[in-house]
């Protein structure tokens, strides 16, 4: 069974641009969350999707958004990058919510701003 | 603010002893608990998880304790094995089944298990 893909794996971008990013999840997976992971603040949850829906949003700026395609595909979009945008974006999956169900994580996106 | 803390951003222990790993939280409203490994260039894994209605739960070699008076968690790692070296991050939430659920990650500890 393929695990969690994202893709692309290294990004690099300047400020103020835009950038969108993708994740696959385990097939039959509905439930696709994304997490933020740096040095100095760790792992923060952005947002969870499920079914399409926005289920759950962390505290992060509008400039972080989301969608969830009927394939359960999952974008994630930040626009107008700042310098502190730089990290380490996870992925993760599971059948029906992390809550009820094992997370699965992809190896993550690792997004340079410059 | 940081709900969840994992003061100690290393840990260093010999392969066979015992590694523990330590999480404080300040939300009182925490009562589902869960801990995840990371291997450099993976996502996380989950590894085990607590709820506030026990104290202990074991899987194996991995044992979570909650001292919920003390808002404390630890991990036990016995014995502890090269392979187990990696960032480990605890993670916690309330009411997790609820809609508005969402975790709550300290920043992690790097694990060292020496052969």
């Amino acid at each position: 069974k393929a695990g969690v893909t994202q893709t692309p794996r290294y990004l690099i971008k300047t400020r103020g641009q835009q950038v969108t990013l993708s994740c696959s999840p385990i097939s039959g997976h509905r439930s696709v969350s994304w997490y933020q992971q740096t040095p100095g603040q760790g792992l923060q949850f952005l947002f969870e999707y499920f079914s399409e829906t926005q289920r759950n949003k962390g505290n992060f700026p509008g400039r972080f958004s989301g969608r969830q395609f009927s394939n359960s595909r999952s974008e994630m979009n930040v626009s107008t990058l700042e310098l502190g945008d730089s990290a380490l974006y996870l992925c993760a999956s599971s059948l029906g919510g992390w809550a009820t169900d094992t997370q699965y994580f992809g190896p993550g996106t690792r997004l340079t701003v410059l | 603010d940081q709900q969840v803390k994992q003061n100690s951003p290393s840990l260093s222990v010999q392969e066979g002893r015992i590694s523990i790993l330590n999480c404080d939280y300040t939300n009182s409203m925490f009562d589902y608990f869960l801990w995840y490994k990371k291997y450099p260039a993976e996502g996380p894994t989950f590894l085990i998880s607590i709820s506030s209605i026990k104290d202990k739960n074991e899987d194996g070699r991995f044992t979570v304790f909650l001292n919920k008076s003390a808002k404390h968690l630890s991990l036990h790692i016995v014995p502890s094995q090269p392979g187990d070296s990696a960032v480990y991050f605890c993670a916690a939430t309330h009411d997790p089944t609820g809609a508005n659920s969402k975790l709550t990650f300290g920043k992690g500890i790097t694990l060292s298990v020496r052969p």
